[in-house]
């Protein structure tokens, strides 16, 4: 069955620093990826997906994440943290055998001014 | 459209009571998901539907808890009877016929069982 483990439950970066959280997928079949984001008392958004095309994924609000099949990752990244991104994200991970998506446990970013 | 919608936005209710939360997916998304999020466990699948049908419910709790799908525009979750353990956010997300499209996700239900 595929996972997703998500390293880090809280990560804290300076605004305008680079943000990196990272995922890693578990999966015996090729993998469908997504990263969503969470605002507080909301639902969850999708920022990018993954889906089998180019590994360098680009999202909204300036994120992007690159699957490395050979590390089985999906980290997202932003070269320049803003306030706005202050947020909790899930990596996610789907594949052909079913419809499933399951998430990772979030993790929480915190941008220091 | 107007997106996943849920209701009640929030409940609080007592234990042994019963709970039915409702969600109104996406018109013509055809697979329908009931989440549970908690600070403890995260996002944890309970369970899905593809064109009304139940596919996997093995993330159900307990036999407390069930779901059905009476049609393409209605879902219901029930807990019954409900525990304080219970509390948590319901989110309810629909997708569309192809597997790798995104997941809409309702606001969530807020359940407190004091």
């Amino acid at each position: 069955a595929q996972s997703v483990t998500q390293l880090g439950s809280h990560v804290s970066v300076s605004e305008g620093a680079l943000v990196l959280l990272r995922c890693n997928y578990s999966s015996s079949v090729p993998p469908y990826l997504f990263w969503y984001v969470q605002y507080p008392n909301q639902g969850l958004q999708l920022l990018l997906k993954y889906t089998s095309a180019a590994t360098l994924v680009k999202g909204i609000n300036g994120f992007e994440a690159e699957f490395k099949k050979s590390e089985t990752s999906f980290h997202l990244t932003k070269p320049s943290a803003h306030m706005s991104d202050a947020a909790e994200y899930f990596c996610a991970v789907s594949d052909l055998r079913d419809d499933k998506i399951i998430f990772g446990k979030g993790t929480r970013l915190h941008i220091l001014p | 459209d107007a997106g996943v919608i849920q209701s009640p936005r929030h409940e609080v209710t007592e234990m042994g009571q019963e709970v039915t939360l409702r969600c109104k997916p996406i018109s013509g998304h055809n697979s329908l998901f009931w989440y549970r999020q908690t600070m403890m466990r995260g996002l944890e699948l309970l369970i899905y539907f593809n064109n009304n049908v139940p596919i996997d419910d093995s993330g159900m709790p307990e036999d407390r808890f069930s779901a059905k799908m009476p049609n393409a525009s209605f879902s219901t979750l029930k807990i019954q009877p409900s525990e304080p353990r219970d509390s948590a956010v319901y989110f309810c997300a629909s997708t569309g016929d192809r597997w790798n499209t995104e997941a809409f996700f309702g606001q969530g239900t807020r359940l407190t069982v004091v």
